[in-house]
């Protein structure tokens, strides 16, 4: 089972800051197969970024993803208030198909 | 617009068979794609559980396979999930969701159920 360790924990910007989040894994994802999604309180996580870079339908610009082998980050540019939230990555490329504990981006 | 929602009991007694069902709109479930199911224990990250085709094909978590049945039925245009033996460590937000085509990610995901296992 491949193990993905997010980091940090939590992150505390301000609202116009840059976000980098990370996330490593324990092997190698096959072909890139990450994605990131954001959660809000209360809510079901919402897909951000698949392919490891690809953005989903909808999302913002300021959102981009990168990274490749055990390495992946999630970048957004200039956080907005309504982007303060838990991030989560998951791997989909062997099964089972495993989630990180998720990176808390909270407003400073 | 695709649009998932979870119903069923919110409390199960431990030992007992936890039962869900996703309601799917929208989208005919008989046209295509996988449906899953993932859960997230309070405060805590998520976990796959496992996923379904029109057909019946399914492909489940190993660390759950003993004790998970997910079922379609397409006349309802909705998918099911059982757990069978729950205990305390089962209490969890369980979501509903449609996979992408080809692809073990999950696009878009029903609001979440939680369901608390307690005597």
């Amino acid at each position: 089972e491949i193990v993905l360790t997010q980091s940090p924990g939590t992150l505390s910007l301000s609202p116009g800051e840059r976000a980098t989040l990370s996330c490593r894994a324990s092997q190698s994802v096959t072909s890139s197969y990450l994605a990131w999604y954001q959660q809000k309180p209360g809510q079901a996580p919402r897909l951000l970024i698949y392919g490891a870079s690809s953005r989903a339908t909808g999302i913002p610009d300021r959102f981009s993803g990168s990274g490749s082998g055990t390495d992946f980050t999630l970048t957004i540019s200039r956080l907005e208030p309504e982007d303060f939230a838990v991030y989560y990555c998951q791997q989909y490329g062997s099964s089972p198909y495993s989630f990180g504990q998720g990176t808390k981006l909270a407003i400073k | 617009q695709v649009q998932l929602q979870e119903s069923g009991p919110g409390l199960v007694k431990p030992s007992e068979t936890l039962s869900l069902t996703c309601a799917v709109s929208g989208y005919s479930i008989s046209r295509g794609y996988f449906w899953g199911w993932m859960r997230q224990p309070p405060g805590k990250g998520l976990e796959w559980i496992g996923h379904i085709d029109h057909s019946g094909n399914t492909y489940y978590n190993p660390s759950l396979k003993s004790r998970v049945t997910i079922s379609v039925d397409t006349s309802k245009n909705q998918f099911s999930l059982k757990v069978t033996s729950v205990t305390a460590a089962d209490t969890a937000v369980y979501y509903c969701a449609r996979r992408a085509y080809a692809h073990n990610y999950f696009d878009p995901w029903g609001q979440g159920t939680l369901v608390t296992v307690s005597s």
